[in-house]
């Protein structure tokens, strides 16, 4: 059971606000991403980490930005929040094994709404 | 450019009957597949994978089928159950290199099984 927490799980907020979305994971992963998805649509890399100070932009620009102060915490952050950033957010870890294909462990997600 | 593809939004399936999901890869590069279950307002859980070097691997009433010179892999549930309704995301993932971990997601497909 994988245990990757998100908080909060909906946000409402006004344009211009600052945001940030918390992810956490007890797993000890070295990896964790962000994802973002549209309804009805593909789940797009914006930012992924492969340790602590790692951080690289993903396939998808973002505005946002993130960082990777301990292994387990892996925050991302909206300077000014637009309406173009209503979304869902999805956070996911994986660890090393094997030949190195571990499965993404995802958590339950933020929708985030910008007014 | 869509890397990876489900051409359904949507199947619909008898309780009992098989579910056949497709999923369709332009990157040659990919060299590990995943399928996804995602229920609403909850994140991608994995379900099940499959290498390259394989063309088939089963996990109970999961059996994911990879045909390499096509560039076609699907997903095939038996019997289907109505807990089985949700979305479910193809992904792929490059080999080795800077894309390690990093996964490419098809726009999913809305699997409903009806009692």
């Amino acid at each position: 059971e994988a245990d990757i927490y998100q908080t909060p799980r909906y946000l409402v907020i006004g344009t211009g606000k600052k945001i940030t979305l918390e992810c956490s994971q007890t797993m000890g992963h070295d990896k964790m991403y962000w994802y973002q998805q549209d309804p009805g649509m593909e789940l797009h890399l914006i930012h992924y980490s492969y340790g602590v100070n790692s951080t690289e932009k993903g396939d998808l620009s973002s505005e946002s930005t993130v960082s990777r102060i301990r292994t387990e915490h892996f925050p991302l952050t909206l300077e000014s929040a637009r309406p173009s950033h209503t979304s869902q957010y999805l956070c996911a870890s994986s660890g090393s094994q094997g030949a190195g294909n571990s499965p993404l462990h995802f958590g339950n997600g933020t929708r985030l709404t910008v007014t | 450019d869509q890397q990876v593809k489900q051409n359904s939004p949507s199947l619909s399936v008898q309780e009992g009957r098989i579910s056949i999901l497709n999923c369709d890869y332009t990157n040659s590069m990919f060299d590990y597949f995943l399928w996804y279950k995602k229920y609403p307002a909850e994140g991608p859980t994995f379900l099940i994978s499959i290498s390259s070097i394989k063309d088939k691997n089963e996990d109970g009433r999961f059996t994911v089928f990879l045909n390499k010179s096509a560039k076609h892999l699907s997903l095939h549930i038996v019997p289907s159950q109505p807990g089985d309704s949700a979305v479910y995301f193809c992904a792929a993932k490059n080999a080795g290199g800077t894309s390690y971990g990093k996964l490419t997601f098809g726009q999913g497909t809305i699997l409903t099984v009806h009692p």
